[in-house]
């Protein structure tokens, strides 16, 4: 299966920690996004970092990419409750789409 | 709000039984995904329509189809369904064809239970 895998499968931290998981993929990607899915609902996209890039901010968001390791890592600074959800890296690769396994991330107030 | 629609929310249905789904993409928006998510398997993609046209196809059950009418909106068909199609079915729509820099943004999604 070309389809990515995050690591850890679950994430608990405390309201102000940073929170980091990882996306490990097995194919060449034009690009990886981050997406965010809220129990049972629909996901939201988070942020794109296309393959020739390295590093990506978006407000709390970081997002590193190393093509070399074929991996992706998200970091969310300064965690909110409402960051609890789930956390999926996607990637494109031709006309295929595969979205990884998630990280379920808790935060505790 | 992403501002893509998805309908029913919820669909019970009978084993054997078929089903459509329905989703139209955000204004503007000409490619159509639809994805399946089981707890099983994750996140599966299972078909595109850009503009009217199937563009790519990932791991779509010969049993389903689906179709990208002329006002863009698409219907996911489900046929001879079984316990395993149990599933949330989203829809997603992105401005483009896939390219490097296309965004896709996701319906909230039909939660089907086959009984």
């Amino acid at each position: 299966s070309q389809q990515g895998e995050e690591d850890p499968q679950a994430l608990s931290i405390q309201e102000g920690e940073n929170a980091t998981m990882n996306c490990s993929y097995k194919t060449s990607i034009n690009n990886l996004q981050w997406y965010r899915q809220n129990s049972g609902r629909g996901l939201v996209h988070l942020i794109l970092i296309r393959s020739n890039e390295r590093e990506k901010h978006s407000g709390r968001l970081r997002v590193t990419l190393d093509t070399s390791k074929k991996s992706s890592s998200l970091l969310i600074t300064a965690s909110r409750a409402a960051d609890t959800a789930s956390y999926f890296c996607a990637t494109a690769h031709g006309n295929q789409f595969y979205f990884g396994t998630g990280t379920s991330l808790t935060v505790i107030p | 709000d992403s501002g893509v629609t998805q309908t029913p929310k919820h669909l019970i249905t009978a084993t054997g039984q078929r089903v459509t789904l329905r989703c139209s993409p955000r204004s503007g928006d000409l490619s159509v995904y639809w994805y399946q998510q089981s707890l099983d398997q994750g996140l599966q993609f299972l078909i595109q329509y850009y503009n009217g046209e199937e563009r790519a196809k990932g791991n779509i059950l010969e049993r389903f189809s689906a179709q990208q009418f002329p006002d863009l909106h698409s219907e996911l068909n489900l046929s001879s369904l079984e316990l395993g199609d149990s599933a949330l079915y989203f829809c997603a729509s992105s401005p483009l064809a896939g390219g490097v820099t296309d965004t896709q943004y996701f319906g909230p999604g039909t939660r089907l239970t086959v009984l």
